[in-house]
């Protein structure tokens, strides 16, 4: 059964700093891996999708990686502004199981300025 | 750009009253999918449909639920007798197909309050 994991559950830097956030899943057996954002109370902003035969995708000042024979992947974030303050969710989407997607818990990222 | 719409953006019911959520996907999408996501927890799958029919649930998916595709367009989820613990933001997907680099993408969702 796949779990995804999130680590930290919250995280706060000052604005202008670079971060990573983490995610790893149990089972390497998935089409590919997405990272959302979602605001309180919001629905979920789809950021990057990694398939499983990718290593890294970028968008702007984001950077997803992957390593599904270590169960990881891992959200670069460049030149933090208060503006990305939110919680970032990763998810797995299942191989073979009608592609459901499974979310870690999400990091609550804050920005100060 | 095409998006996923969900209505209502909240409902509010009696417990023991039936509810429906409305979904309409992108057009051309295969696959639709319902989650939900009780506050201040995970967001969790409930069900995926293709081609008329259901090809997963969750545990959570029970006899309560049920999801249809009435016309070809919209996309429900109908819980037939409410209880307080379906209070949740539910969630509607779409995606064109499995593989490859094709993104589940999700609908703004309906806040159901089950008092």
């Amino acid at each position: 059964k796949q779990e995804v994991t999130q680590i930290p559950a919250a995280l706060s830097v000052p604005e202008g700093e670079n971060l990573v956030l983490n995610c790893s899943f149990t089972d390497s057996a998935i089409y590919n891996l997405q990272w959302f954002r979602q605001d309180p109370g919001k629905g979920l902003t789809s950021l990057l999708l990694i398939q499983s035969s990718q290593r890294e995708q970028t968008s702007g000042r984001l950077n997803a990686s992957l390593d599904k024979s270590s169960g990881r992947s891992t959200l670069y974030i460049a030149a933090s502004q208060p503006g990305d303050s939110a919680t970032y969710l990763c998810a797995a989407s299942v191989y073979n199981q009608g592609g459901k997607l499974i979310f870690g818990q999400g990091t609550e990222l804050s920005v100060k300025p | 750009e095409p998006e996923v719409t969900q209505t209502p953006s909240h409902q509010v019911t009696q417990m023991g009253q039936e509810v429906i959520l409305r979904c309409v996907p992108i057009s051309n999408h295969l696959y639709f999918y319902w989650y939900r996501q009780i506050l201040g927890q995970k967001v969790e799958f409930l069900v995926s449909f293709y081609n008329n029919e259901i090809s997963e649930k969750s545990e959570i998916f029970d006899d309560q639920f049920s999801v249809e595709r009435p016309d070809g367009s919209n996309f429900t989820l109908k819980i037939r007798s409410t209880k307080l613990e379906d209070s949740a933001m539910y969630f509607c997907a779409s995606r064109l197909r499995l593989a490859g680099g094709y993104e589940q993408y999700f609908g703004p969702g309906t806040r159901l309050t089950v008092t």
